[in-house]
């Protein structure tokens, strides 16, 4: 299946840590990269690969994967990371579809 | 620093072919190990990969849409181009282009995206 499920939305209290999950087959193959989107911007990439983070993204942002289940873990929540969240894959027939996405709500 | 800017008309007519074109700058996008990648969003919705190119030329689509996408690349102006035939307003989407990295079999990620484009598809 080239499907990814992600949950529709996730709340965490500000300094606390969130982890937001990607589901699908193809993420025991391929690894997952995550996407921040805040309203009206373009997606901005946070996570790719085994756990790796492009230059600009602060460390409290890490990846991680575990049979079919990729995870974006926000280790003390900033009021700045309330966004909406993205992972996308590669599957076996070469495509590469994005989860819905889930709603970050920083409380 | 590469950059990417999306260009072309706001407005399409349903039924009529959507035609985008994606500007590089800051790099070549003639280097090796990378791909091209057209991405939506709809209003209020989630994204959807529509396809990706290599300089080469080499493309591979969302099943999908593959049989309304064209992708194609000009090197000489640095630039790629996505083509949506017969549309309608279900295809009323902001549109962005991004680079498509991968550094083995199993990694692949898109960076830097273009701000995006919005097209509306109406009559």
């Amino acid at each position: 299946s080239s499907e990814l499920t992600q949950d529709p939305a996730v709340s965490v209290a500000l300094g606390q840590t969130v982890r937001i999950t990607c589901q699908g087959d193809s993420l025991r193959s391929y690894y997952a990269s995550w996407y921040q989107q805040k309203p009206g911007q373009a997606p901005v990439l946070v996570i790719y690969g085994k756990n790796n983070r492009p230059s600009g993204i602060p460390d409290r942002f890490s990846g991680s994967s575990s049979g079919n289940t990729a995870s974006l873990t926000i280790t003390g929540a900033q009021a700045e990371d309330e966004a909406d969240y993205y992972c996308n894959s590669r599957d076996s027939s070469g495509n590469h579809p994005f989860g819905g996405g889930t709603k970050l709500t920083v409380l | 620093q590469l950059q990417l800017q999306e260009s072309g008309p706001g407005l399409v007519k349903p039924s009529e072919t959507l035609s985008l074109t994606c500007t590089v700058s800051g790099g070549s996008i003639s280097s090796s190990s990378y791909y091209w990648g057209w991405i939506r969003q709809p209003p209020g919705k989630g994204l959807e990969w529509i396809g990706s190119i290599y300089y080469s030329g080499s493309t591979y689509y969302n099943p999908s849409l593959k049989s309304r996408v064209t992708i194609s690349v000009d090197t000489s102006k640095n630039q790629f181009s996505l083509k949506l035939s017969s549309v309608t307003a279900a295809d009323t989407a902001v549109y962005y282009c991004a680079r498509h990295r991968s550094d083995s079999s199993s990694i692949f990620w898109f960076d830097p995206w273009g701000q995006g484009t919005l097209v509306t598809v109406s009559s």
